[in-house]
């Protein structure tokens, strides 16, 4: 099955820090990749969606200043968290789809704490 | 905009029987729907995906079951094991090139 990974898994930074996190699809191309943030208890919430080669679409709400994403190539999308404060703290998860559509295959996700 | 109701927050079931979780949605019927398992602190894992022209699909002891009169999905895992216990995710993409819609989630706890 398609593959994604997440680097970091962990990270605890301090207040005012910029922490980047890397999205690769390991053995397909993703034309499209997806990142979300998850609270405890609660579903997954769409962050942006980037294709490669393109700027990303931001959901409502979303800082696209605080929340950089780049999608260089069609095997690697990062997540720039600028500038992160506490409120920041919480479980960013990626996702990759194929140029065919269809599924999203997740990455296990990066768990960021802002101290 | 589209909702998406799953039967509840918890299900509890013994080892061996057949664990069935339910998707509801409320508007047109998605192009795709798809379950997920997710783990806590992972990321959600891609068990089943089923076409909008599609009744039923099958993967080992896991069925889905697709019914755009009722805009309904029905989840199955028959031989239920512990290993099963996890939140069930179910997810809608209305074009197959959309972003996904998803609900909030079933988890099952299966005891021995």
């Amino acid at each position: 099955g398609a593959v994604v990974s997440q680097h970091p898994s962990r990270v605890i930074c301090k207040s005012g820090t910029s922490v980047k996190i890397e999205c690769r699809s390991l053995d397909f191309q993703a034309t499209t990749m997806f990142w979300y943030r998850q609270f405890p208890k609660k579903s997954l919430m769409l962050m942006a969606t980037s294709n490669e080669g393109s700027k990303a679409t931001y959901e409502q709400g979303v800082e696209k200043d605080k929340f950089l994403i780049n999608h260089a190539s069609l095997t690697l999308s990062t997540l720039t968290v600028t500038s992160a404060h506490p409120e920041d703290s919480s479980f960013y998860i990626c996702s990759a789809r194929g140029l065919a559509g269809g599924t999203q295959y997740f990455g296990p996700g990066t768990r960021l704490t802002v101290l | 905009s589209q909702k998406i109701e799953q039967n509840s927050e918890a299900l509890n079931i013994q080892e061996g029987k057949t664990a069935t979780l339910t998707c509801n949605y409320t508007n047109y019927s998605p192009a795709y729907l798809q379950w997920y398992r997710q783990d806590p602190g992972r990321g959600p894992v891609f068990l089943l995906l089923i076409r909008e022209n599609e009744k039923e699909k099958r993967k080992e002891r896991l069925k889905v079951t697709f019914d755009t009169t009722l805009k309904q999905s029905l989840f199955h895992i028959t031989a239920s094991q512990p290993a099963d216990s996890a939140t069930y995710l179910c997810a809608l993409d209305m074009t197959g090139y959309s972003t996904l819609t998803f609900g909030k989630g079933t988890m099952l706890l299966v005891s021995p």
